[in-house]
C-alpha cells in the first residue's frame, strides 16, 4: 500500500512570512496527525483530526498555526507568521482510527526559517 | 509533566551482535507502547508494539520487554546489522479509557550505530 505523502520536503522561508504543508494520508485511515520535530528531539503532537473533526488541538499554537481536513482525506498545516524557532521537520501519521493501532508517518518535511 | 525518555543517548554495537535499546516511561496510565526506528532524512518506521496486558513480543529479530513494575521498556534487536543504524524512539499512548486517544509521546531517542 502506499504510504504517507508529503509535499514539500523542503521549504526556505524568512520570518514573518507564511508557509503550507501538506498531507495524504494512507487510503482509509480514518485519523491523521501533525507532529513537529526539532533537531536532536522525539516527535511532538500538534493536532490530531479523526476524519474531518478535530480530536485534540491542545499543543497547537494557534496564534500562528492552522491545519484543516476539510473532506476528511487530505490535510494542510499553515504557519503564519513564522518565527525562528518553528524551524523543524514537520511529520505527517495516519493510522486506521483512534484506538491502539500504529501510527504511520511520511517523510516530512523540513523547514528552514531564516 | 509525564514524559517517556531514553537512558543512553548512544549505543554502538559490532555487526552480529545482540543490540538492547532501552525507555523509561512515567505514566502509569499508558497501556500501549510502540517502537519507533528514523533514518536519517525519513520520518519514523514502525518496528513493534505492545499493550501492557503483555510483558513480551517478538517479531522478525527484535523483541520488545516491558516491565510495568518498573515502568521500563526495552527493544532488542538480534544480529545487528549495518541496516539497523538509525535513531530508535519508544513511545507510550496513555490509556484511551481516560480520553487520551491515540495519541504518542515520544522519547528522545538512542541512536544506534552498527560498527562492521
Amino acid at each position: 500500500e502506499a504510504g504517507v505523502a508529503q509535499s514539500p520536503r523542503y521549504k526556505i522561508i524568512e520570518k514573518r512570512q507564511s508557509v503550507a504543508f501538506w498531507c495524504n494520508p494512507i487510503s482509509g485511515h480514518a485519523t491523521l496527525y501533525w507532529y513537529q520535530q526539532i533537531l536532536g528531539q522525539g516527535p511532538k503532537l500538534l493536532i490530531q483530526f479523526q476524519n474531518n473533526g478535530v480530536v485534540d488541538d491542545s499543543q497547537l499554537p494557534k496564534d500562528r498555526f492552522s491545519a484543516e481536513r476539510l473532506k476528511g482525506v487530505d490535510s494542510t498545516l499553515k504557519i503564519q507568521p513564522a518565527k525562528l524557532e518553528d524551524s523543524a521537520v514537520y511529520l505527517c501519521a495516519s493510522s486506521l482510527d483512534r484506538g491502539r493501532s500504529p501510527l504511520h508517518f511520511g517523510n516530512g518535511t523540513r523547514l528552514t526559517v531564516t | 509533566g509525564e514524559s517517556v525518555g531514553l537512558h543512553l543517548p548512544t549505543l554502538s554495537v559490532q555487526e552480529g551482535d545482540n543490540s538492547i535499546i532501552n525507555c523509561a516511561y512515567s505514566n502509569s496510565a499508558s497501556d500501549y507502547f510502540i517502537w519507533y526506528k528514523q533514518e536519517s532524512g525519513k520520518g519514523p518506521q514502525f518496528i513493534i508494539d505492545i499493550r501492557s496486558n503483555m510483558d513480551k513480543r517478538q517479531g522478525q529479530r527484535v523483541t520488545v520487554l516491558l516491565n510495568k513494575t518498573v515502568k521500563h521498556l526495552s527493544l532488542q534487536i538480534a544480529a545487528t546489522q549495518p541496516g539497523d543504524s538509525a535513531v530508535y524512539f519508544c513511545a507510550e499512548n496513555p490509556d484511551i479509557l481516560t480520553g487520551g486517544g491515540n495519541k504518542l509521546t515520544f522519547g528522545t531517542g538512542t541512536q544506534l550505530k552498527v560498527e562492521l
